[in-house]
């Protein structure tokens, strides 16, 4: 099974690029990488998602080595709304589901 | 989009109660989870189910059971609620199939057990 490891806490500045990056040094070959982001007293939201390369959407930016057993999330020009809590997770999410795993998160603080 | 409900935001029980917690979703999901999470060991997967009286044992099924009679409603209960369950629940749903795909996530139920 792919574990995944990632920094307990991060703390940035507004206006700053944050990285967070997650290790799954087992990840499958069918396993897709998928963060999610999490506010407190509610459930996690997905951000973004990839299997290799890199990806980028309206929020934040995915890059995957070529190995994959690591991938970084990066958000440009953090502000104080992106508190949160950030999630790695690694899963084929086909067929059988059990094999999801989600990692502890990474707490993310944004100072003024 | 896609909307997750739970049954309860909060809920207090005690030792020995049997409880129920419900999840409920509206995109015709074939898949459902529930997860449970507490500080410092981020979610755990309990239970979860890719089609109606389907389950499946996820990382602590332990104390736990899942019910789902119809394909909106994934039910989980405790038979016999202890102190050490106490924590937050997470209901999810995902579309299904073979493609990878977000799981959409509930407000959460906080349990207290007594």
């Amino acid at each position: 099974l792919a574990k995944t490891t990632q920094p307990i806490s991060m703390d940035s500045y507004e206006g700053q690029e944050v990285n967070i990056t997650c290790s799954h040094n087992n990840i499958a070959t069918n396993d897709y990488i998928t963060w999610y982001q999490q506010f407190p007293s509610q459930g996690p939201r997905f951000i973004i998602q990839g299997y290799k390369t890199k990806v980028t959407n309206e929020v934040a930016s995915l890059f995957i080595p070529a190995d994959r057993k690591s991938s970084t999330l990066s958000l440009p020009r953090v502000s104080l709304s992106d508190t949160a809590v950030y999630y790695c997770l690694v899963g084929d999410f086909g067929g059988s589901q059990g094999n999801l795993i989600f990692g502890k998160g990474t707490k993310l603080s944004v100072k003024p | 989009d896609v909307k997750v409900t739970q049954s309860s935001r909060y809920l207090v029980k005690r030792t020995g109660e049997k409880v129920f917690l419900e999840c409920v979703q509206d995109m015709d999901h074939e898949n459902m989870f529930w997860y449970r999470q507490d500080p410092g060991l981020g979610l755990r997967l309990i239970y979860f189910s890719y089609d109606v009286k389907m389950k499946e044992k996820g990382d602590i099924p332990e104390g736990y059971s899942v019910s789902r009679e119809k394909k909106e409603r994934f039910s989980l209960i405790l038979e016999s609620a202890s102190t050490n369950q106490t924590s937050m629940y997470l209901c999810a749903s995902s579309l299904g199939g073979d493609s990878a795909e977000t799981q959409y996530f509930g407000p959460g139920t906080r349990l207290l057990v007594l």
